[in-house]
């Protein structure tokens, strides 16, 4: 069974740096092919890619936020760490890791509501 | 702006069937066979009901479908449900962009 989860800090002030961590099982980071995104969703709002880190350390950013964006992973912990600078309250969003294989989210974590507020 | 283009509602009584379409271009949807769909009730984590534009993975009722013509990919389903509202999206594999495309989903009211 795959399960991954988000952590991290709910409320952000303006300017912050977000450190979220999306720990995982039932997979490994160290298989060819595997991957593991960040994906966010605004309230009310469509879903976004982020970010994305392959079993190789290859890593992928959406190009409107990849100067603020940072992810890496950690293959001994079964965890990937997404960093996210100079957050605005237009950032404030749920945040969701995944299991991601041939172009496809297999599972999901839960999500994490982080809000950007002073 | 989303990259693929969904409705953004729909709607069907019990027992019809509903269409939602996913319209891309042909660096996305109408190139390559990556679509997937995606459902998410209120509140909670998007899950996979449709993966390589028309494959379903363990678990998912045989009610949803999927298909895909020229640059428009489709998710149909059939004998609709109370449970089946949600939110949908699809998602893709595309050649312009380092990451997949998501459309802007749509809300399925089962009336």
């Amino acid at each position: 069974q795959i399960t991954l989860k988000e952590s991290g800090p709910t409320l952000v002030k303006p300017t912050q740096t977000l450190t979220l961590t999306c720990t995982f099982s039932g997979f490994s980071l160290s298989t060819s092919g595997v991957g593991v995104g960040w994906i966010r969703q605004p309230p009310g709002k469509a879903l976004e890619w982020l970010a994305l880190i392959y079993w190789n350390d290859d890593k992928r950013y959406s190009p409107s936020l990849k100067s603020r964006l940072t992810i890496t992973k950690d293959t001994s912990k079964n965890q990937v760490v997404l960093t996210m600078t100079n957050m605005d309250p237009v950032d404030t969003a749920t945040y969701y890791c995944a299991h991601f294989e041939s172009s496809i989210l297999w599972d999901w974590g839960q999500g994490t509501l982080v809000t950007v507020s002073s | 702006q989303s990259a693929l283009t969904q409705p953004a509602s729909v709607s069907g009584s019990p027992g019809q069937s509903i269409t939602i379409s996913c319209t891309g271009t042909s660096s996305d949807v109408g190139g390559y066979n990556y679509v997937s769909w995606y459902q998410q009730h209120p509140g909670k984590a998007p899950k996979l009901m449709i993966y390589d534009v028309s494959n379903r993975p363990s678990g998912v009722s045989n009610r949803f479908s999927g298909s895909k013509s020229g640059n428009t990919a489709s998710l149909t389903i059939s004998g609709l449900q109370a449970e089946d509202e949600a939110d949908y999206y699809c998602s893709s594999y595309t050649s312009s962009s380092t990451l997949e495309v998501f459309g802007g989903g749509t809300k399925l009211t089962v009336l």
